[in-house]
């Protein structure tokens, strides 16, 4: 089975501008949850989507976004971009079986530089 | 709120010799899940193990070992007999009902493992 897959890998823009990234869960998988890494934070968590829906959201400002297609797919925006926002984006997808024990799987992330 | 704390922010042994990475953790919860993920240079988090609350077995795995105590709320990770290809950043991370859900995970900051050969 292949595993997740996030596009593109590297990423360089300048502040202002907007940026949206792609992730594609493992087949049969459900779930996607979105990861910020960076530095100075470590790893945090952005948000979560099931069924299209945004099921739970970290602590960021209403820049982040994302969605949730039919198919699983999910793509995280972000707008007005600051300098802040370069870190590694990581993308993780879960089966779904049962709510309490499912596993993350995280795809290769997308390096965003903002200059 | 849910804590995790990997005091070692970076170790370095010698091939073949054994290491212990530390991970502490605090919930109000009384179900929770504990993971350890690798991330090595290429940046992807490879899952490595996942232990409920409620199972405070030690698993072995291969050269790898885990070490769940509740009493202690720690959840320590060895490596036995090193190898180069260890080398890596391993988080520790928590997830619990508070959080919202299970699938939002709290990270430690990480432990950078460098085996010299």
């Amino acid at each position: 089975k292949a595993g997740v897959t996030q596009t593109p890998r590297y990423l360089i823009k300048t502040r202002g501008q907007q940026v949206t990234l792609s992730c594609s869960p493992i087949s049969g998988h459900r779930s996607v949850s979105w990861y910020q890494q960076t530095p100075g934070q470590g790893l945090q968590f952005l948000f979560e989507y099931f069924s299209e829906t945004q099921r739970n959201k970290g602590n960021f400002p209403g820049r982040f976004s994302g969605r949730q297609f039919s198919n699983s797919r999910s793509e995280m925006n972000v707008s007005t971009l600051e300098l802040g926002d370069s870190a590694l984006y990581l993308c993780a997808s879960s089966p779904e079986q049962q709510s309490r024990t499912d596993t993350q799987y995280f795809g290769p992330g997308t390096r965003l530089t903002v200059l | 709120a849910q804590k995790v704390t990997q005091a070692q922010t970076e170790i370095s042994v010698v091939e073949k010799e054994d290491v212990t990475l530390d991970c502490v953790y605090e919930t109000r919860d009384t179900t929770y899940y504990l993971f350890w993920y690798k991330q090595p240079p290429s940046g992807e988090l490879v899952f490595l193990i996942r232990r409920n609350s409620f199972d405070e077995q030690n698993e072995i795995s291969g050269r790898y070992s885990w070490n769940f105590q509740k009493s202690t709320s720690s959840f320590n990770f060895t490596i036995t007999a090193s190898q180069v290809v260890d080398s890596a950043v391993y988080f520790c991370a928590l997830s619990d009902v508070s959080s919202g859900s299970a699938r939002q995970l709290t990270f430690g900051s990480g432990t950078q493992l460098t085996v010299l050969p």
